[in-house]
């Protein structure tokens, strides 16, 4: 069975820019996280969707949105970038709660 | 607050040697936990879990971790580590009331040969 698979894996923006990643789940999983991690603040919730449906919200501005297919692929957005976005950001999905298997993540780099 | 403490942030273990790594939670009720593994530019491999039951747990790559109720500990073993453990590891409670992962900092461990 495939992995959880993140495109792309890098990305390189300008301040202001916006910026679009993509997630595609396990097959047969139907919940995906994202997740930031910066060597600043560790590992951060961003958000999670479920069946199409945001579920749980992390604590990020409005700048940060994402939203599920009905495939349960999953994208993120971050709108108007900004230097301290710089991170990776990692997507992960599970059947139900309990466990959840990480992609490989996308490094964006804000200059 | 809910949340996961690893007081060691870098470990360095000789190679064969035995590596120990803690962890604490603080909530009301026994969380659900995880040891993750990280390797450098990866995403988070899953390397063992505990839900309930038998207070030790296995886990892949010859990982063991024990729950210690008592102590709100869950620390991570492995009694003889080779050169391929040298990564980040993330202990990780799932939070009953929202289910929502909350991550330990990470230890970063170190294999001199």
């Amino acid at each position: 069975k495939a992995g959880v698979t993140q495109t792309p894996r890098y990305l390189i923006k300008t301040r202001g820019q916006q910026v679009t990643l993509s997630c595609s789940p396990i097959s047969g999983h139907r919940s995906v996280s994202w997740y930031q991690q910066t060597p600043g603040q560790g590992l951060q919730f961003l958000f999670e969707y479920f069946s199409e449906t945001q579920r749980n919200k992390g604590n990020f501005p409005g700048r940060f949105s994402g939203r599920q297919f009905s495939n349960s692929r999953s994208e993120m957005n971050v709108s108007t970038l900004e230097l301290g976005d710089s991170a990776l950001y990692l997507c992960a999905s599970s059947l139900d709660v309990y466990e959840q298997f990480f992609g490989p993540g996308t490094r964006l780099t804000v200059l | 607050a809910q949340s996961v403490t690893q007081p060691d942030i870098h470990i360095t273990v000789s190679e064969g040697a035995s590596l120990e790594l803690r962890c604490n939670y603080s909530y009301g009720a026994t969380p659900y936990l995880f040891w993750y593994v990280q390797s450098p530019g990866q995403g988070l491999q899953l390397l063992l879990k505990y839900f309930s039951g038998d207070t030790l747990v296995q886990g892949i790559k010859g990982f063991e971790a024990e729950f210690k109720r008592s102590q709100s500990s869950f620390n991570l073993r492995k009694p003889s580590v080779h050169w391929s453990d040298a990564a980040e590891y993330f202990c990780v409670a799932l939070r009953s009331n929202d289910y929502k992962l909350s991550f330990g900092a990470g230890t970063t461990v170190t294999v001199r040969a």
